[in-house]
């Protein structure tokens, strides 16, 4: 069965501190992985997309990596920010591009 | 740019009544659309999706439906609710091609009494 899990299901830090947000899978075939921020109430943003051939991407203060090997991705936020306080979802989507498998989410909470 | 816009942002139904949900994109022309219900501490679950004006999919047996009468227009309905209704609904729309994101709405918090 295709399946996303986040790790941990929930996180706080203190701002300007880093964390690293974890992703598993077991969707086969795999076609790409995103990672999607999604603030208190609204829908989710896309913030970064792993495809097979890469193992790191940046966007700002965000990082993925992603290993396809153990079926792996992570997520490091540096110098967090109040404004980094949201749930971010990891999700696949399969070979045949139409299967996106959600995983439950991590709820991050950045303290002043 | 492309928008996309859900409505109502909240709604509270009681049971037996019926549901409409209205999602509508601006700036594209036949977007694939979906509609995902979110469960607290779950992932999105994949209700319907549409790759074209009456194309629909369902993904989960319910008493939901969903219609999209036009290329950019996308409804969710219920002829009678249920308590178990009650989640976060979201819309989303997204190119064909395989590494095109997922666009969400801001959702509409239902709450089945």
């Amino acid at each position: 069965k295709n399946q996303v899990e986040q790790s941990p299901q929930s996180l706080i830090i203190l701002e300007g501190k880093n964390c690293t947000l974890q992703c598993n899978y077991t969707v086969s075939p795999f076609s790409n992985l995103r990672w999607y921020k999604q603030d208190t109430g609204r829908g989710p943003v896309s913030l970064t997309i792993m495809t097979f051939s890469e193992n790191t991407k940046s966007n700002g203060r965000y990082t993925a990596t992603l290993d396809a090997d153990t079926k792996q991705s992570s997520l490091h936020i540096t110098a967090s920010q109040l404004s980094d306080s949201a749930s971010y979802i990891c999700v696949v989507l399969d070979n045949y591009g139409q299967n996106f498998v959600f995983g439950p989410g991590t709820r991050l909470s950045v303290l002043p | 740019s492309q928008t996309i816009h859900q409505w109502p942002a909240t709604l509270v139904q009681p049971v037996g009544s019926p549901l409409s949900l209205e999602c509508t994109v601006e700036g594209t022309s036949n977007p694939n659309l979906y509609w995902y219900r979110q469960a607290a501490g779950r992932g999105l679950q994949l209700l319907f999706y549409s790759v074209g004006i009456g194309q629909i999919s369902s993904e989960v047996p319910q008493n939901l439906s969903a219609s999209r009468p036009q290329d950019r227009q996308f409804i969710l309905s219920s002829k009678k609710l249920l308590l178990s209704d009650s989640g976060f609904y979201l819309c989303a729309w997204r190119l064909s091609s395989y590494n095109s994101p997922l666009h969400f709405g801001n959702g509409t918090r239902l709450t089945v009494t």
